[in-house]
């Protein structure tokens, strides 16, 4: 069965960094036809993709222009799964964040969703 | 990047049929045939209903349907059902390096 796990704290600190890994299950991150991205939705910003990254040869990383001051999306290949990093987090960071996959099947859908990680940042 | 823009709720009675649209520009919606939908009920993952403008993955109702004319896309839900009370959400490609562009997402109410 194709699934991704989340994994990662619900609280982080503001100025501090996000951390949240997706483990793939019956896929791999190493796939030369997917993309993985981490994705959120808050009430006040509705869903905003923020990075990707896939492997064509090499490996790739796309990030949103919002946020790609202060993020890194990373492939595990030794523990099939990928990650994201957000540095200096702010309340307006506060979201639930959903690691997808696109499977390149068809043009920027997502397949395959994880559950979903509530982050708060607060003090 | 501007979000695609989706009414906010959309209602009708049981066998209904609603059409929930998503307005872009010629730079992602009217560009590509590229147009997926997502149905997402409270506390949960959005689940794939529709991609590339009018195609359903397997196991999705064929009570879902999609299409698009110039930079609208549509989704319509026809002989509406109580468990269709749900968010719904567009996708749409925008270009390579930042390729997705979110709906503002619609409330369906089935009253």
């Amino acid at each position: 069965q194709i699934q991704l796990q989340q994994s990662g704290p619900g609280l982080v600190k503001p100025s501090q960094t996000l951390s949240l890994t997706c483990a793939i299950s019956g896929d791999s991150v190493s796939s030369t036809s997917a993309a993985w991205s981490w994705i959120r939705q808050s009430p006040s910003r509705g869903l905003e993709w923020l990075g990707r990254t896939y492997y064509r040869s090499k490996w790739y990383n796309d990030y949103a222009v919002s946020v790609e001051s202060r993020i890194t999306v990373n492939p595990d290949t030794s523990k099939n799964q990928f990650s994201l990093q957000l540095n200096s987090v702010t309340p307006e960071d506060t979201a639930v964040y959903y690691c997808a996959r696109d499977p390149g099947q068809c043009l920027s859908c997502f397949d395959l969703w994880g559950r979903g990680t509530l982050v708060t940042v607060s003090s | 990047q501007s979000a695609l823009t989706q009414p906010a709720s959309v209602s009708g009675s049981p066998g209904q049929s609603i059409t929930i649209s998503c307005t872009g520009t010629s730079s992602d919606v009217g560009g590509y045939n590229s147009v997926s939908w997502y149905q997402q009920h409270p506390g949960t993952a959005p689940k794939l209903m529709i991609y590339e403008v009018s195609n359903r993955p397997s196991g999705v109702s064929n009570r879902f349907s999609g299409s698009k004319s110039g930079n609208t896309a549509s989704l319509t839900i026809s002989g509406l059902q109580a468990e269709d009370e749900a968010d719904y959400f567009c996708i749409s490609h925008r270009n390579d390096r930042r390729p997705y562009a979110f709906g503002t997402g619609t409330k369906v109410t089935v009253l």
